[in-house]
């Protein structure tokens, strides 16, 4: 099973707004709602931010969005904070009943 | 409140083994379905393995499966992830996670560090 398909790297200046993608394939992104997000700030372990493709759990700030469109969902930071600055990672469930991590995508505040 | 915690990493040779376990607490450990994922130094998550509240079923990553065995014991809320013929590329942190909603993972551990070197 290859990784979801995220960019390296993103940056924006704070207030800004930021998306990351997350490519996947007609065999899992594009065919269930079961797409997370995580937040990876460094020497940590990961968070959730999103879960099946646009629900915040509770305490995540809703500057935090999520989206699918066909085989790729996307993730939106607006109102970009200092202390949004972590690596994302999506993940999705596939059809051989396993999960798939994306890459990972490393976001820096300007 | 929720808390995992791995023990168990350490360095290990080439073809051995290590035997994981992840402590878990604050909440019911037989109501959820849990699972190891690990991080390269440097890498991105990799998730590995799937063990259901009963222990069946059970999924693994193609990348461990016939090497790894994952199991739990619901009366002592662990979880244990054994790891056989250990190559380098098994090198990372090793994190435990709690299972919420279907493949959400909605609690992590802190991390444990296998590192598989000569």
């Amino acid at each position: 099973q290859s990784a979801l398909t995220q960019p390296p790297s993103v940056s924006g200046s704070p207030g800004q707004s930021v998306t990351i993608s997350c490519t996947g394939t007609s065999s899992d992104v594009g065919s269930y709602n079961r797409v997370s997000w995580y937040q990876q700030p460094p020497g940590t372990a990961p968070k959730l931010m999103i879960y099946e493709v646009s629900i915040r759990p509770s305490g995540v700030p809703d500057r935090f969005s999520g989206s699918k469109s066909g085989n790729t969902a996307s993730l939106t930071i607006s109102g970009l904070q200092a202390e949004d600055e972590a690596d994302y990672y999506c993940s999705s469930y596939t059809s051989s009943n396993t999960l798939v991590f994306g890459g990972g995508t490393k976001l820096t505040v300007l | 409140q929720v808390q995992l915690v791995e023990s168990g990493g350490g360095l290990v040779k080439p073809g051995g083994s290590l035997r994981l376990s992840c402590a878990a607490s604050g909440f019911t450990f037989s109501d959820y379905y849990m699972s190891w994922i690990r991080q390269a130094p440097g890498k991105g998550l990799e998730w590995l393995s799937y063990i259901s509240s009963s222990a069946s079923p059970i999924y693994y990553a193609d990348s461990v499966r016939g090497r790894f065995t994952v199991s739990r014991d619901n009366a002592e809320s662990s979880l244990v992830l054994q790891m056989n013929s250990l190559r380098a590329e098994d090198t990372a942190v090793y994190y435990c996670a709690r299972v919420w909603r279907s493949w959400v993972f909605d609690y992590w551990g802190q991390g444990t560090l296998v590192t598989v070197s000569s």
